[in-house]
This record gives structure tokens, C-alpha cells and sequence, in this order.
């Protein structure tokens, strides 16, 4: 079985462009995660999807940042206009209706210049 | 409030050495779930273990166990005959069933030394 598969690996990008990151979740898992991990602030939620509907979007830092889930097998995090102190690795990870522990994509490396 | 506090945030140790990482927990509710992840150097995050607060039974899983102690809301990971790849950072969390998301402590970078 595939695990959770995120796009880019690695992204560089210049100060207020626009940044989509990718996220095919495990195949049958109905809720997908969104996080940051920074040195600073560690590992946050961003935001969270159950059946493809978002439930919480509280650790979202604000309107620049956007997700979306349009189908149970693909979600997107949008950043416009990216900034510096978005520089982060963003980890998409999913879980099913029968198990608790959360599977963890590849991570995303964002840098912002 | 949930809370994972991992005091240790680095341990070094020498190959073939025991080692304990520490996790301690803060929660109100009476069914909950606890974790450990693995993040190697090469950045994933690797899923080991979850506990269920009504099974206090440690563990063991090769040279992995995991001690769970609700009366000292504690659940420490201990590495045995530590090996260079075993060298990550670990981190305990935390799914309590009145809320909805995922805490995680801040880490403990374990690195063995040859």
C-alpha cells in the first residue's frame, strides 16, 4: 500500500508568490491533516479535514493561507502571497475510521526568500 | 487543556547503550490515546506505537518498549542496545476524546554515538 504522498519534496520560492502544496492521502482514510513544523514552533495543526469537509481551520495563521479537499483523495494547501517566516516542512498526514494514529506523508520543505 | 511535556531534549548516548526517553501528560479526559513518532534525520515521520488509556500493559517490540503509567500520567519509551540508527528525534502525543486533534511535546533528539 502507497502511503501518504506529498508534492513538492522540496519547493524555493520568492516573496509574495504563490505556493500550492499537494497531498494524496492513504487510500480509505476519511480525515486528512495539515501541518507546519518549524524549529521555533515545532509541529502545528493548520487545519483538518473529516470526509472532506473542513472541521477545524483554527491553526490556520491567517488569510493568506488556504486549503482545500475537493475529493477524498486529494487536498491542497495554498499560501498567497508566501512571506519569509512561511518557510517551514509541511506534513500532510491521514487516518481511518478504524485506527487513531495519524500516517505521515513525506513532508513538504519550503523555503521563502 | 491537553499538554505533552518531553523535558529531554537531547540525549547522546553510546552504541549499545539502554536508553529511556520521557513523556509526561496533562489531560481531563478519561479515555485517551497516547503515541510515539519517529522523525530520522531524513525528515518523515514514522508512527511506532499508540497506547489506549484503558490498557496500562507495557509493551515490547524488538529492543522498543513503552512503560504506561496512568498514576504518574507518564508513558516513556526506552531503547535497548541503542544502534546509530536509532538516532531521530521521538516524539510523545496525545488524543484525548472530547477534542479533536493530535498534541504533540516537543521532541527529544536522541543520537548514538558508534
Amino acid at each position: 500500500d502507497a502511503g501518504v504522498i506529498q508534492s513538492p519534496r522540496h519547493e524555493v520560492t520568492e516573496m509574495g508568490q504563490e505556493v500550492t502544496l499537494r497531498c494524496k492521502p492513504i487510500s480509505g482514510h476519511n480525515s486528512l491533516f495539515w501541518y507546519r513544523q518549524t524549529m521555533m514552533r515545532g509541529l502545528e495543526l493548520l487545519i483538518y479535514f473529516n470526509n472532506n469537509v473542513p472541521i477545524d481551520d483554527s491553526g490556520m495563521p491567517e488569510d493568506r493561507f488556504s486549503a482545500k479537499m475537493p475529493n477524498a483523495s486529494f487536498s491542497t494547501l495554498k499560501i498567497q502571497p508566501s512571506e519569509p517566516r512561511d518557510s517551514a516542512v509541511y506534513f500532510c498526514a491521514s487516518r481511518g475510521t478504524s485506527v487513531l494514529e495519524q500516517y505521515f506523508g513525506p513532508g513538504t520543505r519550503l523555503t521563502v526568500t | 487543556a491537553q499538554k505533552v511535556t518531553q523535558a529531554q531534549t537531547e540525549i547522546s548516548v553510546v552504541e549499545k547503550e539502554d536508553v529511556t526517553l520521557d513523556c509526561v501528560y496533562e489531560t481531563r479526559d478519561t479515555t485517551y490515546y497516547l503515541f510515539w513518532y519517529k522523525q530520522p534525520p531524513s525528515g518523515e515521520l514514522v508512527f511506532l506505537i499508540r497506547r489506549n488509556s484503558f490498557d496500562e500493559q507495557n509493551e515490547i517490540s524488538g529492543r522498543y518498549s513503552w512503560n504506561f503509567q496512568k498514576s504518574t500520567s507518564s508513558f516513556n519509551f526506552t531503547i535497548t542496545a541503542s544502534q546509530v540508527v536509532d538516532s531521530a528525534v521521538y516524539f510523545c502525543a496525545l488524543y484525548g476524546t472530547s477534542g479533536s486533534r493530535l498534541t504533540f511535546g516537543e521532541g527529544t533528539q536522541l543520537t548514538v554515538n558508534p
